[in-house]
């Protein structure tokens, strides 16, 4: 079964621009989760979608958003960057039962300049 | 604020020996206790987990111990090997909490020769 494919891998934005991310789960899995990784903050949970509808939320501000499409790729949105956006944005796909193994894909390291 | 506190940020342990990573907790509502181990360029990926109402669980030559009223609970690698050299993250989630762990903030384990 391949597993969960996050893409661009690498991605290179200025301030003020926008950027969207696209995260494949594992298929049949419909639950995906996105956490952004970095040095100082480590994993934090930006939201998680399960068919199509959030379910949860992280504390992040409005600009950072998802959606979740019918075939349970999701992408996730970042509206003007800010330098502090950098990091590894991670997805995670599981079966979306309650505390279910969660597989994470290898990232999109993002880097605003 | 950090819902998840891990000790030691890194660990040096020579092949055949035994690392031992503590994580505490703060919020009772918690339920679950996973343990990743992320290797760079690659996603965590889980290694075990344990539910409150066990005070140990084993696979292979990794092991959790829980201790539910000091609200700890800790990964013990027996006979580390160079191949284990990785960062391990603990996490935490609880009931309703879709898609959401709380993570502590990493340790890199390194295992010597």
């Amino acid at each position: 079964k391949a597993g969960v494919t996050q893409t661009p891998r690498y991605l290179i934005k200025t301030r003020g621009q926008q950027v969207t991310l696209s995260c494949s789960p594992i298929s049949g899995h419909r639950s995906v989760s996105w956490y952004q990784q970095t040095p100082g903050q480590g994993l934090q949970f930006l939201f998680e979608y399960f068919s199509e509808t959030q379910r949860n939320k992280g504390n992040f501000p409005g600009r950072f958003s998802g959606r979740q499409f019918s075939n349970s790729r999701s992408e996730m949105n970042v509206s003007t960057l800010e330098l502090g956006d950098s990091a590894l944005y991670l997805c995670a796909s599981s079966n979306g039962v309650f505390q279910e193994t969660q597989y994470f894909g290898p990232g999109t390291r993002l880097l605003v300049l | 604020q950090q819902q998840v506190k891990q000790s030691p940020q890194s660990l040096i342990v020579q092949k055949g020996g035994i690392s031992i990573i503590n994580c505490a907790y703060e919020n009772t509502a918690f339920d679950y206790f996973p343990w990743y181990q992320q290797f760079p360029g690659k996603g965590p990926a889980l290694l075990i987990a344990i539910r409150p109402d066990v005070s140990e669980k084993k696979e292979g030559r990794f092991t959790i111990s829980f201790n539910k009223s000091a609200k700890q609970f800790s990964l013990h690698i027996m006979d580390s090997q160079p191949g284990d050299s990785a960062t391990y993250f603990c996490a935490a989630s609880k009931a309703d909490s879709w898609g959401k762990f709380q993570f502590g903030a990493g340790t890199q384990v390194v295992v010597t020769p």
